[in-house]
């Protein structure tokens, strides 16, 4: 069985906290990747880590790929509210093109 | 780019009714398609795998006669839920990936409520 193993699976933070949430497998990936969701939306793609020990930067998240591509990590810096959503991450096994999930993390940014 | 529009977004149906969900690739072509269902502050489940020409894998568990697939071109898959019923209930998404990105771009969901 193939798992992806997301947590927190909730956050609820002050404004301008730090977060980090992490994904993690024992199957190896060809890729991942997160997405961040709104209530009653489809999710929407952020991030794609292809390369073991990558590191990707948007704005104030910082995605990490495990060196032996089986982990990631999603770092916020200085949290706004506007980052509430839920976020996900999915790794790719390749091939069949089947996305594996991680259970998501419910994140709250208190203003 | 990269962009699959979902319709309808919200349907409300009777008991034994079928409801049927579109998804379209606006700017590409899609081989395949994913359809997902996704409960309440949960991660996506998925029900199957749309391939455009062929039939479509279903996942273990999800009833082949009951979520209908079709995936008739390169731009459209669509899901038919026959008879549905109350536990049918539930956000519907598709999505297709995106070649060019790594990365999978989804529907803005269904929300499909059987009454």
């Amino acid at each position: 069985t193939q798992l992806l193993e997301q947590s927190p699976q909730f956050l609820s933070i002050q404004e301008g906290e730090n977060l980090t949430v992490y994904c993690n497998s024992s199957s190896v990936f060809s890729s991942l990747q997160w997405y961040r969701q709104e209530p009653g939306e489809g999710p929407v793609l952020l991030v794609t880590v292809v390369t073991g020990g990558e590191v990707k930067k948007l704005k104030r998240l910082t995605f990490q790929f495990g060196d032996a591509r089986k982990d990631s990590s999603l770092h916020i810096t200085a949290a706004q509210p506007g980052d509430t959503g839920l976020y996900l991450c999915a790794g790719a096994l390749g091939g069949n093109y089947q996305l594996i999930w991680g259970a998501g993390t419910k994140l709250i940014i208190k203003p | 780019g990269a962009v699959v529009s979902q319709h309808p977004s919200r349907v409300i149906c009777k008991s034994g009714t079928s409801v049927k969900i579109e998804c379209r690739s606006l700017d590409f072509q899609a081989t395949t398609m994913f359809w997902y269902r996704q409960f309440p502050k949960q991660s996506l489940m998925l029900m199957a795998t749309s391939n455009e020409g062929s039939k479509a894998t279903y996942e273990q568990g999800v009833e082949k006669d009951k979520f209908l697939i079709n995936h008739a071109s390169l731009t459209l898959s669509t899901l038919t839920v026959t008879s549905a019923h109350p536990e049918d209930s539930s956000f519907y998404i598709c999505s297709a990936r995106y070649l060019g990105d790594y990365g999978y771009t989804f529907g803005s969901g269904t929300r499909l409520t059987v009454v």
